[in-house]
């Protein structure tokens, strides 16, 4: 069964460091999202990205947030400048234009320190 | 910003009876829900949904009530087994373009041996 997979699973790094999550979403899906939860908080919307480009962000999306479909496979999501509050799991979710069900990859935990 | 409310954080039920888990969202443009089930350290996977012309949607074990007028939806496990232990998100969306998701806290369910 088609999977939304995510590397790395875990990405340690230093304050104002930049890094950069990857997704490769279920490949027949169009639309392609990047979630958030903060430990012990809800899970929490961060953009949407269809035809190339951003849909929808939210208020966290600031600046520092970037996201890229640089091949046909590959959905990014690169803070330029960390802070210790981006410290969380990420969550990257695709779904068909058909249908309104997301599917959600395993996510990375970033931790910054 | 509560959109979408679990109030019970946890529920313990005994093997082979059922589990009810219950919701409660505030924006009357939401109409379309979901469930989904979190393992630690795994992405939330995707159980079933609704959309707001049904009142019921059954998959297996497993049946979502939705009262529009009461803004409350339900998720019913029938026979509950072990392995239904989890986290269980709540989630909605306004359909279109985006559909972005919006959860709540979570519930998690242990079911007694």
């Amino acid at each position: 069964e088609p999977e939304v997979t995510q590397t790395p699973s875990h990405q340690v790094t230093q304050m104002g460091q930049e890094v950069i999550l990857r997704c490769v979403p279920i490949s027949n899906h169009l639309y392609f999202y990047w979630y958030r939860q903060i430990l012990g908080q809800k899970v929490e919307f961060l953009v949407s990205f269809y035809n190339n480009e951003i849909s929808e962000k939210s208020e966290i999306f600031d600046d520092q947030f970037s996201v890229e479909r640089p091949d046909g496979s590959n959905f990014t999501l690169k803070i330029r400048s960390t802070k210790l509050e981006d410290s969380a799991m990420y969550f990257c979710a695709s779904r068909l234009a058909s249908s309104y069900e997301q599917y959600f990859g395993p996510g990375t935990r970033l931790t910054v320190t | 910003d509560q959109q979408v409310k679990q109030n019970s954080p946890s529920l313990s039920v005994q093997e082979g009876r059922i589990s009810i888990l219950n919701c409660d969202y505030t924006n009357s443009m939401f109409d379309y829900f979901l469930w989904y089930k979190k393992y630690p350290a795994e992405g939330p996977t995707f159980l079933i949904s609704i959309s707001s012309i049904k009142d019921k949607n059954e998959d297996g074990r497993f049946t979502v009530f939705l009262n529009k007028s009461a803004k409350h939806l339900s998720l019913h496990i029938v026979p509950s087994q072990p392995g239904d232990s989890a986290v269980y998100f709540c989630a909605a969306s306004v359909t279109g373009a985006n559909s972005k998701l919006t959860f709540g806290k979570g519930i998690t369910l242990s079911v007694r041996p």
